[in-house]
């Protein structure tokens, strides 16, 4: 089956540093990786979607200056929070898929990386 | 308001018992999705409902889809402390660009 690895999959920083959080497609090529948040006791809210070799396009509410995406190969995705605060802190969570060879309703979710912001 | 509501927001069963976990959506479903997550880990998939009035079943676990209604409903059969954690259904938005979680129900299974 399709796998998709985080990396780290937990991290603690100092407020105002920054954070990368990488997200790989191990044994499929993914021409769409998304981003989700899940906050303590809450849901996962899409942040925003990738597509390979193009533009982040990020929900309503999330700050793309902030939330950093590249999507520069098709087997891997970052994201950079910058400048993280305390308010940052969650539970991230990639999921990827490959429209030319499946369904557009077939993602593959990571295992996440919970980021604590001290 | 959330597009995808679940009920009960929390469940709390003897171990044996039978439950039931449902997911309504505010917008006509063209798929539903179950996952279950441990508290803080990531998703396991659990099934994929695409036809009105299709019904799964993986072990204990049984989902339904019932696309007039814009609902579904996960049963699971003689709970066990392992079925515990959160149950989430999701949905795709705009023609798979937006997948949408509801705001999950969180099972607990008394031994």
């Amino acid at each position: 089956g399709a796998v998709v690895s985080q990396h780290p999959s937990w991290v603690i920083c100092k407020s105002g540093t920054s954070v990368k959080i990488e997200c790989r497609s191990l044994d499929f090529q993914a021409t769409t990786m998304f981003w989700y948040r899940q906050f303590p006791k809450q849901s996962l809210m899409l942040m925003a979607t990738s597509n390979e070799g193009s533009k982040a396009t990020y929900e309503q509410g999330v700050e793309k200056d902030k939330f950093l995406i590249n999507h520069a190969s098709l087997t891997l995705s970052t994201l950079t929070v910058t400048s993280a605060h305390p308010e940052d802190s969650s539970f991230y969570i990639c999921s990827a898929r490959d429209l030319r060879v499946s369904s557009y309703n077939e993602q593959f979710f990571g295992p996440g990386t919970r980021l604590t912001v001290l | 308001s959330q597009e995808l509501e679940q009920s009960p927001q929390s469940l709390i069963v003897q171990e044996g018992k039978n439950l039931t976990i449902n997911c309504t959506s505010s917008k006509t479903l063209y798929g539903l999705y179950w996952y279950k997550q441990k508290y803080g880990e990531g998703l396991i998939f659990l099934m994929m409902l695409q036809k009105g009035g299709e019904e799964k079943s993986h072990e204990k676990i049984t989902a339904k889809l019932d696309e007039k209604k814009q609902q579904s409903s996960l049963h699971i059969t003689a709970s066990q402390p392992s079925h515990a954690g959160i149950y989430l259904c999701g949905a795709w938005r705009r023609y798979g660009q937006n997948f949408v979680f509801g705001p999950g129900t969180r099972l607990s299974v008394l031994p």
